[in-house]
């Protein structure tokens, strides 16, 4: 079975532009999860859907990014307009259920210059 | 609040030598989930083990195995006989049991990385 696909794998980009982010989940769960991982602050949730909608979205750093869930099998994370602090790399993770172990997708790593 | 800590953030050994590495975590909870993750340097995040928090029974798989004490709050991971393909950084995490409101996210600790030599 195929896991969690995300795309692009790594994203350069110039401060100002819109980024957006794929994630494809794992078939059949139905909980996505959105990461940012920095040296700083290490391993950090953005948001997370449950059924294809919005449940928590508390870590969202701010209006400039936003994240979809149109349908089961496919999510985005846009950022607009990105800024050099975005850099990071950011996961996408599906679970079968709350409190299930997630599964990473192998990640974007976004660099604004 | 939930945390978790662990306190080693780098450790090297050389190959075939036993390694264990530490995590301890914070939680009101009486019911919660324990994680391991594995990041080799291609950067992915490999699940490596979810525990409950009813289950105290050790864990033993190949060359891991998991020591889980709710007494220390600690959940802590050996690698035994290890190899230069161990080399990664080691997440632990914990999730808060779904329901009133907890969304089951991972909260992760800072990492150990870990350095196996030939």
């Amino acid at each position: 079975d195929a896991g969690v696909i995300q795309s692009p794998r790594h994203e350069v980009t110039e401060m100002g532009q819109e980024v957006t982010l794929r994630c494809k989940p794992i078939s059949g769960h139905n909980s996505l999860f959105w990461y940012r991982q920095t040296m700083m602050r290490g391993l950090e949730l953005l948001i997370y859907f449950n059924n294809n909608v919005p449940i928590d979205d508390s870590g969202m750093p701010e209006d400039r990014f936003s994240a979809k869930m149109p349908n089961a099998s496919f999510s985005t994370l846009k950022i607009q307009p990105s800024e050099p602090r975005d850099s990071a790399v950011y996961f996408c993770a599906s679970s079968l259920a709350r409190g299930h172990e997630q599964y990473f997708g192998p990640g974007t790593r976004l660099t604004v210059t | 609040a939930q945390k978790v800590t662990q306190a080693q953030t780098e450790i090297s050994v050389v190959e075939k030598e036993d390694v264990t590495l530490d995590c301890v975590y914070e939680t009101r909870d009486t019911t919660y989930y324990l994680f391991w993750y594995k990041q080799p340097p291609s950067g992915e995040l490999v699940f490596l083990i979810r525990r409950n928090s009813f289950d105290e029974q050790n864990e033993i798989s190949g060359r891991y195995s998991w020591n889980f004490q709710k007494s220390t709050s600690s959940f802590n991971f050996t690698i035994t006989a290890s190899q230069v393909v161990d080399s990664a950084v080691y997440f632990c995490a914990l999730s808060r049991p779904p329901g009133s409101g907890n969304t089951g996210k991972l909260i992760f600790g800072q990492g150990t990385t870990l350095q196996v030599k030939p």
